[in-house]
């Protein structure tokens, strides 16, 4: 298993641009997040899903959407960037069964907003 | 007040030292509390679960006091693999899990 894949690593946008932010999975877990990593804070969730067709704002969604057509891939939009989005953006999964209290992230994707 | 709050550090020890690193919550309606371990421009990952009897992994042990809202994690003989970030996490959903992470308790392990 690649457990949680993102892409891209790194990006540098300019101020009013968008992109989209790709997150997948292979370990048919149902919930999937979208957390965002300021330097010297904690991670902020930004959207989570329960499921395929199922999401929902988390604790700094302004600025972003998510869709989740399938259990594997959750990614998360940009629109209108702005330098207030430069952050390390994580992605994660976690089981709804087994075990169930153990997020997985993926590696993180960097982006810079000039 | 942040919801969940760790000293920053870092916390300098010598190969072998044993460290000790706290956590609290603001939130006394927190489900459960996870130790994450992040290392340098690396995503997070669980270290352990906290549970209110206390637990041991290896050397490893975790601590959960509910009535003072605070949760502790000591490391015994330290390693040099061991020099990351301790993030304290706490689960404030119920059902789903909405986790608050702290910022992190930085350790470096010298040797």
């Amino acid at each position: 298993n690649a457990g949680v894949t993102q892409t891209p690593k790194f990006r540098i946008l300019k101020i009013g641009q968008s992109m989209t932010l790709q997150c997948t999975q292979d370990m048919n877990h149902n919930y999937m997040y979208w957390y965002r990593q300021d330097p010297g804070m904690g991670l902020k969730l930004i959207y989570y899903s329960v499921g395929a067709g199922i999401t929902d704002k988390g604790e700094v969604p302004n600025g972003y959407n998510v869709s989740r057509s399938t259990t594997e891939d959750f990614p998360l939009r940009l629109e209108l960037a702005a330098p207030s989005q430069t952050s390390v953006y994580f992605c994660a999964s976690r089981p709804s069964r087994g075990r169930t209290d153990t997020q997985y992230f993926g590696p993180g994707t960097r982006l810079t907003v000039l | 007040r942040k919801e969940v709050e760790q000293d920053p550090g870092p916390f300098n020890v010598p190969e072998g030292a044993t460290v000790a690193f706290n956590c609290t919550y603001s939130n006394s309606a927190s489900q459960s509390f996870f130790w994450y371990r992040q290392d340098c421009r690396k995503e997070p990952k669980l270290l352990m679960s906290v549970y209110s009897s206390g637990n041991e992994d290896g050397r490893f042990t975790a601590q959960l006091n509910r009535a003072s809202q605070y949760i502790s994690l000591l490391i015994r003989d330290s390693k040099l693999s061991d020099s990351a970030t301790y993030l304290c996490v706490v689960n404030q959903g119920t059902g789903f899990q909405k986790l608050v992470f702290g910022t992190g308790t930085r350790l470096l392990v010298s040797p």
